[in-house]
């Protein structure tokens, strides 16, 4: 069965420089969360979308933004990077809003390491 | 305020015995879904399971089962028979209906199988 994709799989940067991770939810799902886990950490909130809108804001910085296209897929940018921005950062979908009954299915993440 | 404490930081066994992960949860909201899902070493996040505050009935599937008590708040999960495969980090977590696409995991149990 198609998961959640994400890419890249692994990125490197270099401070002050900007990234962009995708991220392809499981065919049909319409809602998209991203999450950051920083090395030992427990995943954390950054934003969710539902049907294109922004739906709910956790810790996510302002050099952070984020979007959800017509096709469904996502897309986190980070500007200005700094070098506690290395994490893994997770996509996850599910279908019909977080309140509906679906449960959501993580990525595989996108590792980021920032020099 | 919602939070999720597994006191188990890191949890070591020989292989075959069983193991229970303990999960407690605080949360205001009497609609709210419990989730556990395992990080292998290669970092993906693997769902195992959600269940809603409405649904008090214990799980079992093969050598997993989930024991949830709404009166003391707990989450536990349990690997019976276990095996060196189940050698992951065990994340529970907690979300809220009224902001349902926030998912507030606990800190993670290391479990270590030994063969």
């Amino acid at each position: 069965a198609a998961g959640v994709i994400q890419s890249p799989r692994h990125l490197i940067k270099e401070k002050r420089e900007t990234a962009t991770l995708k991220c392809y939810p499981i065919p049909r799902h319409d809602t998209v969360y991203w999450y950051q886990q920083g090395p030992g950490q427990d995943p954390q909130f950054l934003i969710s979308f539902y049907e294109k809108m922004q739906s709910d804001k956790g810790s996510i910085p302002d050099r952070f933004s984020a979007q959800q296209f017509s096709d469904y897929h996502s897309e986190l940018n980070m500007s200005s990077l700094e070098l506690g921005d290395s994490a893994l950062y997770f996509c996850a979908s599910s279908l019909g809003g977080a309140r509906a009954s679906s449960e959501a299915f993580f990525g595989q993440g996108t590792r980021l390491t920032v020099v | 305020a919602q939070k999720v404490t597994q006191a188990q930081t890191e949890i070591s066994v020989v292989e075959k015995e069983d193991v229970t992960l303990d999960c407690v949860y605080e949360t205001r909201d009497t609609t709210y879904y419990l989730f556990w899902y395992k990080q292998p070493p290669s970092g993906e996040l693997v769902f195992l399971i959600r269940r809603n505050s409405f649904d008090e009935q214990n799980e079992i599937s093969g050598r997993y089962s989930w024991n949830f008590q709404k009166s003391t708040s707990s989450f536990n999960f349990t690997i019976t028979a276990s095996q060196v495969v189940d050698s992951a980090v065990y994340f529970c977590a907690l979300s809220e209906y009224s902001s349902a696409s926030k998912i507030i995991f606990g800190s993670g149990t290391r479990l270590s199988i030994r063969p």
